[in-house]
C-alpha cells in the first residue's frame, strides 16, 4: 500500500494525558499537512511542512500541540495535557508539488477520544 | 479571506435520482483551485476532482459532472442516476495559489443518503 498511513487509527485517553500520532506520507512527497475534523464539520487546517521545515501553523494549534517532521519523511503530532475539546479526527495529507494545483492525498485519520 | 459554503447539510434521494450538491466559495486571489472530496463511512477522504480558476470548462466523469461558474463563485457537483454506494459526506475545498502552504479550506460538507 503506497498511500498515506496514520497510526494509531483510534486512541482513547483520559483528560490530562499526552498523546502522539504518526503520519507516513507517500514517498517523496515533500509537503505534509495536518488537519483536524470534528463531528459534522469539514477538516480544518492545523499545520504544514515542506520537507522538515514547519512553515505554517493555524491559530487552532495551541501551545499544547506540537508537530515534527525530523527527517522530512514521517511526521508526528503530539497533544499535551489533552482536553475533552481535543476529541476529533486528526487527518494527515501529503502533496508532491512545490507549486501548482497541489492535490493532497489524505490518510485514514486518527480518531481521538478524550474522556 | 477564504471561505467555502455548502448550504445543504443533508440530502436524501431515492436510487436512480439525480442530485446536485452546491458549493459557493469566497477568495480574493485570482488564481485558486477547487476540489471535491468524498468521505464514505470508513472516514478516508477520496479525491474526486480538481479545477483551477482559469478553467471554467465543465467536466463529466461517468455519472459525475461539475459546473464551475466564476461569475457566481460556485462549483456545483451533480451525480446522475445515484446509487446506494454514493452515500457519503461530500466536501468542497478551496486552495489559494498565493497562500504559501496552499492549505485547503473545506466547506462543512453535505451528507448524501441514497435510499434503495
Amino acid at each position: 500500500d503506497t498511500g498515506v498511513s496514520q497510526n494509531p487509527r483510534h486512541k482513547i485517553t483520559k483528560r490530562g494525558q499526552n498523546v502522539t500520532f504518526r503520519c507516513d506520507p507517500i514517498s517523496e512527497h515533500n509537503r505534509l499537512y495536518w488537519y483536524r475534523q470534528t463531528l459534522g464539520q469539514g477538516p480544518e487546517f492545523l499545520t504544514y511542512f515542506q520537507n522538515e521545515a514547519q512553515l505554517e501553523k493555524s491559530r487552532l494549534l495551541s501551545d499544547r500541540f506540537s508537530a515534527e517532521r525530523p527527517k522530512g519523511s514521517f511526521s508526528t503530532l503530539e497533544i499535551q495535557r489533552t482536553e475533552q475539546g481535543d476529541s476529533a479526527m486528526y487527518l494527515c495529507a501529503s502533496s508532491p508539488r512545490l507549486a501548482g494545483d497541489n492535490e493532497q492525498f489524505f490518510g485514514p485519520g486518527t480518531r481521538l477520544t478524550v474522556l | 479571506a477564504q471561505k467555502v459554503t455548502q448550504a445543504q447539510t443533508e440530502i436524501s434521494v431515492v436510487e436512480k435520482e439525480d442530485v446536485t450538491l452546491d458549493c459557493v466559495y469566497e477568495t480574493r486571489d485570482t488564481t485558486y483551485y477547487l476540489f471535491w472530496y468524498k468521505q464514505p463511512p470508513s472516514g478516508e477522504l477520496v479525491f474526486l476532482i480538481r479545477r483551477n480558476s482559469f478553467d471554467e470548462q465543465n467536466e463529466i466523469s461517468g455519472r459525475y459532472s461539475w459546473n464551475f461558474q466564476k461569475s457566481t463563485s460556485s462549483f456545483n457537483f451533480t451525480i446522475t442516476a445515484s446509487q446506494v454506494v454514493d452515500s457519503a459526506v461530500y466536501f468542497c475545498a478551496l486552495s489559494e495559489a498565493n497562500n504559501y502552504g496552499q492549505n485547503f479550506v473545506f466547506g462543512p460538507g453535505t451528507r448524501l443518503s441514497v435510499l434503495p
